[in-house]
């Protein structure tokens, strides 16, 4: 079974361009997360989809960041214009939604390593 | 909301020695409990989770992890530690439908 891919692997930009992060999660997966993990820190959540919709984005830098997830399937995370403190690496992982409504472990994957220089 | 608190920033242990990490969680609603692994330069992995059923959950690789909800914990232990163990872990917390929030991380170090 592949696993979650995202693109690219690295990206250095200067600050105040923008930059696109896309995610495509495991198949079958209705849950889709972006997180934010910066050097020495847990992963910070920045949006969660249930499919297509949203169900938190209460930590999502709205006037910067900004996701979509269309057709419920690939993702997209866009920063504009990025920040010095932006930099961090960017993840995406998903889980499946089992008929009981109980959600499983979400799956990983390699993250985004973001530099704003 | 949820929110997780992992009460060691840095645990550093001998090899062969045993070990705890400790979490506590805070929820509104029924949980789901997960610890995972980074180990250097990779990704996140899931170590072991609690869904439902038994509280005391087994990793394949010798971590055990029980759910305590009148202590609202979730640490994980192993009686035994392996230099290969080293790596920062996570405690994390899922409630229903609800965001699923991780720990700030604990990193094991393990010292011949």
């Amino acid at each position: 079974e592949a696993g979650v891919a995202q693109s690219p692997r690295y990206k250095i930009i200067e600050k105040r361009q923008s930059v696109a992060f896309w995610c495509n999660p495991i198949s079958g997966h209705a849950t889709l997360y972006w997180y934010q993990q910066i050097l020495g820190q847990g992963p910070k959540l920045l949006i969660q989809f249930q499919n297509n919709g949203v169900v938190d984005d209460s930590q999502l830098p709205k006037d910067r960041f900004s996701a979509e997830r269309l057709k419920g399937v690939d993702s997209t995370l866009k920063i504009q214009p990025a920040k010095l403190e932006d930099s961090a690496v960017y993840l995406c992982a998903s889980s499946l939604v089992l008929k009981q409504g109980v959600r499983t472990e979400a799956f990983f994957g390699q993250g985004t390593r973001l530099t704003v220089v | 909301a949820q929110s997780v608190t992992q009460l060691d920033s840095q645990v550093p242990v001998f090899e062969e020695a045993p070990v705890e990490l400790r979490c506590n969680y805070s929820s509104s609603v029924s949980v789901y409990l997960f610890w995972y692994v980074q180990y250097p330069n990779q990704g996140l992995q899931l170590l072991l989770k609690y869904l439902s059923g038994s509280t005391l959950v087994e990793s394949i690789n010798g971590f055990e992890a029980e759910f305590n909800k009148s202590q609202t914990s979730f640490h994980l232990r192993k009686p035994s530690v392996h230099i290969s163990d080293t790596a920062e872990y996570f405690c994390a917390v899922s409630g229903g439908a609800q965001k699923l929030v991780f720990g700030q991380g604990t990193r094991l170090t393990i010292n011949p």
